[in-house]
């Protein structure tokens, strides 16, 4: 079965820095989304794209904040100044035409210290 | 607003047996999707089975089946003949509109299942 493809698997950072989490989604798919789970609470949505455009976003989703799908095939997540409260694991989702199911990346456990 | 309420927080069932989760949710849309997702230790997400709000037969994927009421806005998961390998936490998922490109998956809190040899 095709997969979506996160790196790192693990990332620590300090207070302030900006990271980017990447994903590689599956090839022929047109919808991307980023969610987040903090350790021991439920998986939360993010931000969806598609058409090279934000979709939707939740109110998570600040100015913190910012997806791009910079060559056809990598999408990620930038956090410009990560505080504690960033970490968590950060899942990538992506489908293909409409009413196909989603698939998730194994996600990447962002460690703000 | 759509929510997803998951109300155990926690299941044991023993290897072999019939294990039920619960799940509700609250909505005024009509076209809807409904999901249960497994997530062991390793803590991927899996889709174990979906269920079209607007079919009424019930979903199945092999040992796993769903109650899907929807007029009580019940979607229940029911896990036969459990094995070692089910122990995970599952989250009950709903989404509206999926076909489209807006649309979000929203989580419950989620049952941890433990699975007893």
């Amino acid at each position: 079965e095709p997969e979506v493809t996160q790196t790192p698997s693990h990332q620590v950072t300090q207070m302030g820095q900006e990271v980017i989490l990447r994903c590689v989604p599956i090839s022929n798919h047109l919808y991307f989304y980023w969610y987040r789970q903090i350790l021991g609470q439920k998986v939360e949505f993010l931000v969806s794209f598609y058409n090279n455009e934000i979709s939707e976003k939740s109110e998570i989703f600040d100015d913190q904040f910012s997806v791009e799908r910079p060559d056809g095939s990598n999408f990620t997540l930038k956090i410009r100044s990560t505080k504690l409260e960033d970490s968590a694991m950060y899942f990538c989702a992506s489908r293909g035409a409409r009413r196909e199911k989603l698939f998730f990346g194994s996600g990447t456990q962002l460690s703000v210290l | 607003a759509q929510t997803v309420t998951q109300s155990q927080p926690e299941m044991s069932v023993q290897e072999a047996e019939t294990v039920t989760l619960s799940c509700t949710y609250d909505t005024s849309e009509s076209d809807y999707y409904l999901f249960w997702y497994k997530q062991p230790p390793s803590r991927q997400m899996i889709l174990v089975i979906r269920q079209e709000a607007y079919k009424q037969q019930n979903a199945t994927e092999n040992r796993f089946s769903v109650n899907f009421q929807k007029a009580a806005k019940s979607f229940s998961l029911k896990i036969s003949d459990s094995q070692l390998g089910d122990a995970a936490m599952y989250f009950c998922a709903y989404n509206w509109n999926y076909g489209g490109s807006q649309g979000n998956l929203i989580f419950g809190k989620g049952t941890k299942l433990s699975v007893k040899p």
